[in-house]
């Protein structure tokens, strides 16, 4: 059964800060994986979603990398502000599911 | 255009009675997806559906737990004899496709119904 782990849990930087965000998976049997932002007691909101067979996404600020042979995946924010701050989840989408991991926690002060 | 949109948005109910949730996926999407979040946890996957195949159900967490989709389009999570545990919000999300290109697999989620089963 996959499993996916993102370290750090919680992550509190200054605001302008580059950061990045770790994402580790066991199966590297995988269609894509993406990146996703949640707010306190809202939705998901998708950020990136990377291929299997493509190495990297940007958009604005952000960078998602992709080493399936390894099984990770990184997210780079650039110049963080206060609106970054949200809980950041990857998922990876198998032959029939997808599996999350528990998210790591960013606040940025500002 | 219209988002992905679930009802009801919050639930409370007896333990042992059944309850029903309702997705209706952005028009045209074909992938459909059921998650659960539970306090304090991260996003558990349920079922997917894609198209008019059958799905998987070996995600669902037990056999009070049933889904379906009408049509390719609604679906509905059902919940049998509701347990206490069963306490969790219930996101749903689609996708264009469930295995095509880039966008086509980016998933829109719904609001979420909060049940909380007493």
């Amino acid at each position: 059964k996959q499993e996916v782990t993102q370290i750090p849990a919680a992550l509190s930087v200054p605001e302008g800060e580059n950061l990045v965000l770790n994402c580790s998976f066991t199966d590297s049997a995988i269609y894509n994986l993406q990146w996703f932002r949640q707010d306190p007691g809202k939705g998901l909101t998708s950020l990136l979603l990377i291929q299997s067979s493509q190495r990297e996404q940007t958009s604005g600020r952000l960078n998602a990398s992709l080493d399936k042979s390894s099984g990770r995946s990184t997210l780079y924010i650039a110049a963080s502000q206060p609106g970054d701050s949200a809980t950041y989840l990857c998922a990876v989408k198998g032959n029939n599911d997808m599996r999350f991991g528990a998210g790591t926690r960013l606040t940025v002060k500002p | 255009g219209a988002g992905v949109s679930q009802s009801p948005s919050n639930k409370v109910t007896e333990k042992g009675k059944d309850v029903e949730l309702r997705c209706d996926p952005i028009s045209g999407h074909t992938a459909l997806y059921w998650y659960r979040q539970s306090l304090g946890q991260g996003l558990e996957f349920l079922i997917y559906f894609q198209g008019n195949s059958a799905p998987d159900k070996s995600g669902l967490p037990s056999d009070r737990f049933s889904a379906e989709r009408t049509g390719g389009s609604v679906s509905t999570l059902t919940i049998q004899r509701t347990q206490q545990e069963d306490s969790a919000v219930y996101l749903c999300a689609s996708s264009l496709w469930g295995s095509g290109t880039g966008r086509q697999e980016t998933q829109y989620f719904g609001p979420g119904t909060r049940l909380l089963v007493l």
